[in-house]
């Protein structure tokens, strides 16, 4: 059964800071690989998505590695700003229908 | 809409109660999935369709909860004799297909429906 850790749980930093959210996952066998956003009392908001023969993706501040190899992935954000506070969370989509298996994802509070 | 929808967003019940709960996918989207996510938590994998047909319902953890999507668009979970411990927010995510490159397997949410039992 496919299990996807996430670390750190949370995390605060002060605004402008680079920051790198870690996702770790035990079957390498996945379809893909998607990174959300959720705020409170919200959805989840897709932000990257990797699929299994590709290593990174990226949008704007935002850079997503995937290692299937070592079961990991990495979400980095590049000068950290209060509007990117969320839970971040990270899914693992497998074979035969892709559905996602989640992290526990990780509470970001950027302060000002 | 763009996006895809659920209603009721909030639903209050009384243990025992039945309930359902509705969601729009994203127009031409075949595939669709519902989760369940307590509190603090990251959501876990409840069901999975493909156009009408239910593929998948091994995430689904009773035989109280039932889900259907009988034209391959809307789609509606049932929790039968609701207990206190299936509060929390449903999910409903769909994508263009199931297979394919990224543009067609990646998974958009909806708002969610937050279900509390009393």
């Amino acid at each position: 059964k496919q299990e996807v850790t996430q670390i750190p749980a949370a995390l605060s930093v002060p605004e402008g800071e680079n920051l790198v959210l870690n996702c770790s996952f035990t079957d390498s066998a996945i379809y893909n690989l998607q990174w959300f956003r959720q705020d409170p009392g919200k959805g989840l908001t897709s932000l990257l998505l990797i699929q299994s023969s590709q290593r990174e993706q990226t949008s704007g501040r935002l850079n997503a590695s995937l290692d299937k190899s070592s079961g990991r992935s990495t979400l980095y954000i590049a000068a950290s700003q209060p509007g990117d506070s969320a839970t971040y969370l990270c899914a693992v989509g497998r074979f035969a229908g892709n559905m996602l298996t989640f992290g526990g994802g990780t509470r970001l509070m950027v302060k000002p | 809409g763009a996006g895809v929808s659920q209603s009721p967003r909030y639903k209050v019940a009384k243990r025992g109660q039945d309930v359902a709960l509705r969601c729009d996918p994203i127009s031409g989207h075949v595939s669709l999935f519902w989760y369940q996510q307590a509190l603090g938590q990251g959501p876990e994998f409840l069901t999975y369709f493909q156009n009408e047909a239910q593929l998948d319902k091994s995430g689904l953890p009773s035989d109280r909860f039932f889900a259907e999507r009988p034209e391959g668009s809307v789609s509606t979970l049932k929790i039968q004799r609701t207990q206190q411990e299936d509060s929390a927010v449903y999910l409903c995510a769909s994508s263009l297909k199931a297979s394919g490159g990224a543009f067609y397997n990646e998974q958009f949410f909806g708002p969610g429906t937050r279900l509390t039992v009393l």
